[in-house]
């Protein structure tokens, strides 16, 4: 079974600040993907970035990174100077290799960037 | 650009009432998923499909029925509807098992039921 926890319910940030916002996951899996997503108030999902286990770089899509520890099982999402548009509910998912059909998704972290 | 398109967007039922609702992707995908969100709980897949004709069970699929009898069409069904089933609920779709595939996702369906 795979597990995604999301410890942040809630953010606030300064506009132009860096945010990290955080994810750690289980599996036995040994290939699998994270993913994270984005969801505004108007309330459509939107893909942002995506990790690969055995990618040996950490994703970057933008002002979006993903500082990956496989070790440590995190998968945090770094927003780099925030946007008051940044302001929205994120998520953290993944899909293992064994029933790699499936995305189980995190909680969320709902973050509101500050003027 | 149409992506996955979810019908209705919002829809009041009472219970006991059934409703049909439709997700239908334009990109040739193989996978297709009606997941669930409620507050403080993220998305909760009901139901998936791997392929015309195909369906089967996520983690929350009491009360729910599906079918994929086009392969560009995903229904959902509530048979009795209860209060419970109240939440938005998003239809998602991908290409493959290719892991770095993301999931395409619809704008939702708000549904209320009273």
């Amino acid at each position: 079974a795979q597990k995604i926890t999301q410890t942040q319910p809630g953010m606030f940030v300064q506009e132009k600040e860096a945010v990290t916002l955080d994810c750690t996951y289980d599996t036995s899996d040994q290939s699998y993907g994270l993913f994270w997503y984005k969801q505004p108030s108007s309330g459509e999902m939107i893909f942002l970035i995506y990790q690969g286990s055995y990618d040996e770089q950490n994703a970057t899509e933008g002002r979006y990174s993903l500082n990956f520890q496989k070790a440590r099982k995190s998968a945090n999402l770094v927003i780099s100077a925030s946007q008051l548009g940044d302001s929205a509910m994120y998520f953290c998912a993944m899909r293992g290799y064994f029933g790699n059909e499936k995305l189980t998704f995190g909680t969320g972290t709902r973050l509101t960037i500050i003027p | 650009n149409a992506g996955v398109t979810q019908t209705p967007k919002f829809r009041v039922l009472k219970t006991g009432q059934s409703m049909t609702l439709l997700c239908a992707q334009d990109m040739n995908h193989e996978y297709m998923y009606w997941y669930r969100q409620d507050p403080g709980m993220g998305l909760r897949l009901i139901h998936y499909s791997v392929g015309e004709g195909t369906t089967a069970k996520g983690e929350v699929p009491d009360g729910y029925n599906v079918s994929r009898l086009k392969k560009q069409n995903f229904l959902l069904g509530l048979e009795s509807a209860a209060p419970s089933q109240t939440s938005v609920y998003f239809c998602a779709s991908n290409t493959d098992r290719e892991i770095a595939q993301p999931q395409h996702f619809g704008d939702g369906t708000r549904l209320s039921i009273l």
